[in-house]
């Protein structure tokens, strides 16, 4: 089975804080991608990555950057965390096309105050 | 606009009935369209991808329909079970990304 793992499942930090959520799969999949989920809205994309050090913007890019060092992990990085960045947020793999069957870990709940 | 909706109440189906759910979506014109199940506090677990030359598609009690000429596709659970509550969301694939519902949340009540 695939599995896709992040670091933290509760996370709470302050207004200005530099946030980092990690995300590991296990299958090789050369594709991984960043979500926002909030009540209410689809999942949006906020960055993609098709290969390593390869990097895409999704349809929500401001605020957050992305690394990509090993074809396993891809992190996010709230360079200075926003209320309006209090989010659930969700990494996913996949080994093909973009937009196939896309493969998520459990989530990572995410609290600015 | 570019929407994707899926029916934002929840949706209250007595055990052992057909659960039906939809997904309209407007200006896009998706190659193929997937259904995903979502538990709360989990990630999406993918269920279904149905091609828009295929009208109809099966996995044991899931069935997925998919209309291009009504920008429609239904999700159907039968013989539904409390197992099978959970948040159902839809994703099409447009310019080579998946853009996604927000899900429809279905109770089925003992």
């Amino acid at each position: 089975d695939v599995k896709v793992t992040q670091s933290s499942r509760y996370l709470v930090k302050r207004t200005g804080e530099k946030v980092f959520l990690e995300c590991v799969q296990d299958m090789d999949h050369e594709n991984m991608f960043w979500y926002r989920q909030d009540p209410g809205l689809g999942l949006r994309l906020i960055y993609f990555s098709y290969d390593v050090k390869m990097k895409e913007k999704g349809d929500i890019p401001e605020g957050y950057s992305v690394s990509r060092e090993k074809k396993e992990r891809f992190s996010l990085i709230l360079e200075s965390a926003s209320t309006n960045q209090t989010s659930m947020y969700l990494c996913a793999s996949n080994p093909t096309a973009i937009s196939y069957e896309q493969y998520f870990g459990p989530g990572t709940r995410l609290t600015v105050t | 606009s570019q929407k994707i909706e899926q029916n934002s109440e929840a949706l209250n189906i007595q055990e052992g009935k057909t659960a039906t759910l939809t997904c309209n979506y407007t200006n896009y014109s998706p190659a193929y369209l997937q259904w995903y199940r979502q538990d709360p506090g989990r990630g999406p677990v993918f269920l279904l991808l149905i091609r828009e030359n295929e009208k109809e598609k099966r996995k044991e009690r899931l069935k997925v329909t998919f209309d291009t000429t009504l920008k429609q596709s239904l999700f159907h659970i039968t013989a539904s079970q409390p197992a099978d509550s959970a948040t159902y969301l839809c994703a099409l694939d447009s310019n080579y990304q998946l853009i996604w519902g927000a899900g429809t949340k279905l109770i089925i009540k003992p």
